[in-house]
């Protein structure tokens, strides 16, 4: 079984340009995360979906963030224009929505912005 | 709100040692707690859960017991190996707002 599959693994870019990481959840689950990992901030909870509806997006940190999720199967998260603080690694996670709430990660996109 | 706070790291063990990682939590309902690892380059897997009070949970020699009237739930393993390095997250499933909570992590270096 495929697990959670993120796109790309490594991004590099320049202060400025716009930034689309993506996603695949794991078939059948219906909750769709986005999370941020720094040293400083630790793991931040951006936005959540629930049946590709927009729940949460309370982590999202300015404008300059949007996230889309367009079917069951696909999700982006989008900055635009990016900057040098948000170099970061970018977790997506999926979740079946049972009783125990067990979240199941992909590899992360790691963002460097110069 | 929920919170989740464990010992800050990093923490540094010789292989065979005892490990013990501490976890508390704040939430006014009844929530599930994990114990999420995450190796280099990887995302965070599950490595153990516990949903209501006194349960224990268990996987890779790992264990954690829910401990409501402590509201703890510190992750314990009797001989760690240097493949157990790794950084370790407590979190805590809030059923009413779907949302896990996590800790900051402890980051593990086991030493052969």
């Amino acid at each position: 079984d495929a697990g959670v599959i993120q796109s790309p693994r490594h991004e590099v870019t320049e202060m400025g340009q716009e930034v689309t990481l993506r996603c695949k959840p794991i078939s059948g689950h219906d909750y769709l995360f986005w999370y941020r990992q720094t040293m400083m901030r630790g793991l931040e909870l951006l936005i959540y979906f629930n049946n590709n509806v927009p729940i949460d997006d309370s982590g999202m940190p300015e404008d300059r963030f949007s996230a889309k999720m367009p079917n069951a199967s696909f999700s982006t998260l989008k900055i635009q224009p990016s900057e040098p603080r948000d170099s970061a690694v970018y977790f997506c996670a999926s979740s079946s929505g049972t009783a125990t709430g067990e979240l199941f990660f992909g590899e992360g996109s790691r963002l460097t912005v110069l | 709100g929920d919170s989740v706070t464990q010992m800050e790291g990093p923490v540094t063990l010789s292989e065979e040692a005892f490990l013990t990682i501490n976890c508390t939590y704040t939430a006014t309902g009844y929530p599930s707690l994990f114990w999420y690892v995450q190796y280099p380059g990887e995302g965070l897997q599950l490595l153990l859960k516990a949903t209501k009070a006194d349960d224990k949970g268990s996987n890779k020699g790992f264990e954690a017991t829910y401990r409501k009237e402590t509201t703890s739930f510190h992750l314990e393993k009797g001989s760690v190996q240097v493949s157990d390095s790794a950084v370790y997250f407590c979190a805590l499933w809030d059923t009413g707002g779907f949302k896990t909570i996590f800790g900051a992590g402890t980051r593990l270096f086991v030493k052969a």
